[in-house]
Parts: structure tokens; C-alpha cells; sequence
């Protein structure tokens, strides 16, 4: 099985920072790669796919590079709305996996 | 607009059984492949199993094989999952997600999810 392993686990970060959380795969895995962004209380919601794709509705603050194993998703301009608990998945190959997740709180 | 309503939760003793279901609307669902993720209380997300456009693929995690058992009824706009020799360590929100472009490929929409409780 794949492992992703994100870092930090848990961040904390001021409205108008610039936040970026990593997600590194145990094995190479192309572009295989989304993060989604889950409040307290609510489902999760897909943020990007293809490690850099924005899902429709999302946000242009929110971007995701990356390729192979290591892999980034950046907040620019934080704003209230954005202190979630953030998770990376791979979708390479069966079974799917996330990461530990990343909370960002407010500092 | 996409709509994903979880339903048949609840408490349910360990060695019992559970059926899961996904009321899907919006979109063609018998082109979306689907899967199941679950949350168990305070903790991160877990796969559970994935089914494919037809029905005709299914996934499972190792933690359900053999125990969970995914389906569809596209007629009726339906995903199901079938949950036997249940445990404590199934308790969980579950929430059924639709997959993109034909596959899993990231996912797109999430419904509320529905928690089971696994207890005595």
C-alpha cells in the first residue's frame, strides 16, 4: 500500500498569511494526487485534483503543485473561512490513501 | 446540482449487520464511478471501497473485505453498502462521495454523511 505522510500535522497561522502544507507519497505516484478541506462538523470538500486542478467553485487562493512523491498545496491570503483540518489522497492505485490531515487554527 | 443523501445509520451491537445508502441526484450516476470513506469520532479519513460506473468493479480496504460488500442500483440512483460482522472499530461517520471524469480521479462531491455506532 501507498503511505502519505503530511506535514505539519497542525499549523498555526494569522488572516493574510500564505500557508503551505506537503504531502509526500511512500512511492512514486504521477499526478495522482487531491486534497480536500474539512470544517469541524462537515464533510469534506474536494479542493484539487491531478495535483493541481482546481475543482470547480474553488477558490483561486488555493493552489497544488507537485509530481511523483512530493506534493504542496498553498493558501495564499488565509481568510476565516480557511482554518480547516486540510488531507492529501493518492488515487494512483487501489487502496486509495490519505494523509494524517493538517489542521490550520488561528494563531 | 449534485446531491448525495447517506441514510441507514445508527447503533447497532458487534457481530450485527448494517446496509448503508446513497440517494444520488444531479448528475448521470450510472457514469460516476462511487465510493464510501468513513471518520471515526476525532480522527482523519479512511477509504472504505469504491464501485465503478457499471457496478461491474469493485475495491474494498483490507480493514472490510470479506465484511463489507459495495453495490449499486442505477435505475434507482443508489449506491448501497452492505456492512456484516460488524465492530467496534467500524464505528464511524460514512460518507458516500462521487467520483469524476468516469473514475475515482480525486472525487468531486461529498454527501453528509451518516455515523454508525458499533456497541453493546
Amino acid at each position: 500500500d501507498i503511505q502519505m505522510t503530511q506535514s505539519p500535522s497542525s499549523l498555526s497561522a494569522s488572516v493574510g498569511d500564505r500557508v503551505t502544507i506537503t504531502c509526500r507519497a511512500s512511492q512514486g505516484i504521477n499526478n495522482y494526487l487531491a486534497w480536500f478541506q474539512q470544517k469541524p462538523g462537515k464533510a469534506p470538500k474536494s479542493l484539487i485534483y491531478a495535483a493541481s486542478s482546481l475543482q470547480s467553485g474553488v477558490p483561486s487562493k488555493f493552489s497544488g503543485s507537485g509530481s511523483g512523491t512530493d506534493f504542496t498545496l498553498t493558501i495564499t491570503s488565509l481568510q476565516p473561512e480557511d482554518f480547516a483540518t486540510y488531507y492529501c489522497q493518492q488515487y494512483n492505485s487501489y487502496p486509495l490513501t490519505f494523509g494524517g490531515g493538517t489542521k490550520v487554527e488561528t494563531k | 446540482e449534485v446531491q448525495l443523501l447517506e441514510s441507514g445509520g445508527g447503533l447497532v451491537q458487534p457481530g450485527r449487520y448494517l446496509r448503508l445508502s446513497c440517494a444520488a441526484s444531479g448528475f448521470t450516476f450510472s457514469s460516476s464511478a462511487m465510493s464510501w470513506v468513513r471518520q471515526p469520532p476525532g480522527k482523519g479519513l479512511e477509504w472504505v471501497s469504491s464501485i465503478s460506473g457499471s457496478g461491474g468493479t469493485t475495491y474494498y480496504a483490507d480493514s472490510v473485505k470479506g465484511r463489507f460488500t459495495i453495490s449499486r442500483d442505477n435505475p434507482k440512483n443508489t449506491l448501497y453498502l452492505q456492512m456484516n460482522s460488524l465492530r467496534a472499530e467500524d464505528t464511524a461517520i460514512y460518507y458516500c462521495a462521487k467520483g469524476r471524469d468516469g473514475g475515482w480521479n480525486g472525487g468531486d462531491s461529498w454527501g453528509q454523511g451518516t455515523l454508525v455506532t458499533v456497541s453493546s
